[in-house]
């Protein structure tokens, strides 16, 4: 059965703090990882990866993917309050070629 | 360009009736998914559809059904409502490319079955 993980399920930080948020997977016929913010409703598109080692990054965001072990994180330095919510991975693959995606990690940043 | 709108944005039904929900695809887009999200949980895939045909579906009984319009737009049905159908009701839109597929998401139906 095709699954995507991510950890931490939760993370609560301080603005300033630097967070990794992690994926992995294991899908058939892997095409790409999304990754998106989920903030109240809509999940909006972050990054799209389909190479290992590349990294993407969009001001203090970054990401990057491993297609031999399976993985990818998410980076946010400098973190906001305005990043709290809840980070969706997704990965394109699968019988369907949809998207199948991770619980999400809900990201809570303090003042 | 519009982005993906769907409507109600609230709904309370009540087990064993039917609700239709309505989806309006982005601009220049030719394929509708819907997704399935409990409290909690990541998005589930119900279905896209494609050129007006259903071209992909999740693990979801067949009381799920869609259309979609030659505008591209969508509806999802859902027969004799369950209380374990309660959840937000995701539509998304992208533009069919072999090997993408960012979709865009609309804000989301949320139904409440008592």
């Amino acid at each position: 059965e095709d699954k995507v993980v991510q950890s931490p399920l939760s993370l609560v930080v301080h603005e300033g703090d630097t967070v990794t948020l992690n994926c992995s997977y294991e899908v058939t016929n892997f095409r790409s990882l999304l990754w998106y913010k989920q903030e109240k409703k809509a999940p909006t598109f972050l990054f799209m990866l389909t190479s290992s080692g590349i990294e993407k990054k969009s001001g203090r965001l970054s990401s990057i993917l491993d297609k031999k072990e399976l993985f990818s994180i998410l980076n946010i330095t400098a973190t906001q309050t305005g990043d709290s919510a809840v980070y969706l991975c997704a990965v394109v693959g699968g019988s369907q070629g949809n998207l199948i995606f991770g619980k999400g990690t809900k990201l809570s940043v303090k003042p | 360009e519009t982005g993906v709108t769907q409507s109600p944005t609230h709904l309370i039904k009540t087990r064993g009736q039917q609700v239709t929900l309505r989806c309006s695809s982005q601009s220049g887009h030719n394929t509708v998914s819907w997704y399935q999200q409990a409290l909690g949980q990541g998005p589930q895939f119900i279905f896209q559809y494609y050129r007006e045909e259903e071209n992909g579906r999740g693990n979801f009984p067949p009381r799920f059904s869609g259309l979609q319009f030659p505008n591209y737009s969508s509806e999802l049905n859902v027969n004799a409502l369950e209380l374990d159908d309660s959840a937000l009701y995701l539509c998304a839109s992208s533009r069919l490319l072999s090997g993408a597929n960012v979709l865009t998401f609309g804000a989301g139906s949320r139904l409440t079955v008592l």
